[in-house]
Order: C-alpha cells, then sequence, then structure tokens
C-alpha cells in the first residue's frame, strides 16, 4: 500500500504557482519523499526528492514540513506542459537494504490557459 | 540520446503466446527494474537488479522471467500469456539505492502490452 495520500485531482492558470499536497504521517527517519510526474502516455519523470531539507531545483522546490508529515511541491510558474498526473512517493526500505518506490495514484494536475 | 530505451512500444498477442520486451540503458547506472502499469493506473514493481543481480522479486507470476545480460540491459520474458496481463510495462534505471540511499531512477516509455 500506498504510504501517502493526495488529492486525486487539481487544476492550475498558467503562469501561476501550483502547490501540490502529499501527506505521509507514518514515514520513518531514514525515509526520502520523492516526486515523480508522468505526462500522459509517457514514462515517469523524476522532479526531486528530499529527506528534512527544502529543496529545489530548475524543475520545482519542494517543501518538507519540521515532523515530515507531509510535504508540498510547487511548481513556481505552471505551463500547459506541466499537465500530468504527480506522484508524492516514500522511498521504501526492503530486504538487505536496498529500497523501492510505493506508488500511489498521485494527483491528476490540469493547467488551464 | 535516449537514456533508457524499450523495445516495442506496442505489442499486441494472442494469449497463450511467448513474448520478451526489452531494455537497455546508456547512463551507466548500476540498477534497472520493471514496474507494471494497470488500467486503473498503479504502477508498481515487479522486478529489480543491481549489477545483474535480482534484487527485488515482487509477488509476480513465475511465468514472468526477467533476464540481464549485463548491468546495462534488462530484458522482461513472458511465457503463457494471459488477459490479465494486458497493461504499460516501464523498465527504469537509477544508481545504486544502497550506497546513496537515494537516487532518481530513469524511465524508458513503456511497452503497451495487448493481450488478445
Amino acid at each position: 500500500d500506498a504510504k501517502t495520500t493526495q488529492p486525486p485531482s487539481m487544476d492550475c492558470a498558467e503562469g501561476r504557482a501550483a502547490n501540490l499536497p502529499c501527506n505521509h504521517s507514518t514515514i520513518s527517519g531514514n525515509e526520502y519523499v520523492y516526486w515523480y510526474r508522468q505526462i500522459h502516455s509517457q514514462g515517469p519523470q523524476y522532479i526531486i526528492h528530499g529527506l528534512k531539507n527544502n529543496e529545489t531545483n530548475e524543475m520545482a522546490s519542494l517543501i518538507i514540513t519540521e515532523d515530515r508529515k507531509s510535504s508540498t511541491l510547487i511548481l513556481p510558474h505552471a505551463t500547459l506542459r506541466d499537465t500530468a498526473v504527480y506522484y508524492c512517493i516514500v522511498s521504501h526500505p526492503n530486504a538487505g537494504n536496498n529500497r523501492k518506490l510505493i506508488w500511489g495514484l498521485g494527483t491528476s494536475l490540469a493547467v488551464n490557459p | 540520446d535516449t537514456a533508457v530505451s524499450q523495445t516495442p512500444k506496442y505489442l499486441v498477442t494472442q494469449m497463450g503466446n511467448d513474448k520478451s520486451i526489452k531494455c537497455e540503458q546508456n547512463l551507466g547506472h548500476d540498477t534497472m527494474y520493471w514496474y507494471k502499469q494497470d488500467s486503473k493506473k498503479f504502477l508498481k514493481i515487479m522486478f529489480s537488479y543491481n549489477n545483474k543481480e535480482l534484487i527485488i522479486n515482487e509477488t509476480v507470476p513465475n511465468r514472468f522471467s526477467p533476464k540481464s545480460p549485463d548491468k546495462a540491459h534488462l530484458n522482461l520474458h513472458i511465457n503463457s500469456l494471459e488477459l490479465g496481463d494486458s497493461a504499460v510495462y516501464f523498465c527504469a534505471s537509477s544508481q545504486d539505492w544502497a550506497r546513496q540511499g537515494a537516487a532518481e531512477a530513469f524511465f524508458g516509455q513503456g511497452t503497451r502490452l495487448t493481450v488478445v
């Protein structure tokens, strides 16, 4: 079962910031938060990940609460090409310290003109 | 240059047939994966290989057999195909998780398998 909870869908106006929330209240100390997105008919695309601190890259910013029980992905200036399903994932340790990603259904973000 | 490429992109076949999907990555990564995305869009890991060694083997029917001839390739062979195998299969690769604790995965474009 996915360890994260996301709203099933969101809308955003083109050029505005898109703030996508994610709850991961059962996250443990060594688990990372990842964000991926999947544009229709394509493979998932990595966006960003973090452990405790806020992170920023050329695609997005990741804000993680101090208790690490939730996070927000921010797309600062959404474009039509950002329309996709956004997945918030907590890495899950597997046997032998190998990790795997448990995927939920994500948030379907529609960026409107 | 495509980082993770898988072939074919579409595969339509009859029940009972045996088919293979090939995957290659040119990123120099140690770890490769196969995922299945069903009609409800759940993406579920099937297998993971690290340097040609199987490290993750989820509850998958043994009709599915991954093969890694070298660390740049991870192929998926499926025997006796069933209607329920219809899905999109994604190959992915990443650096070694165990050493790094976190690593981004690069995905191929997917293979849409339709069993009729």
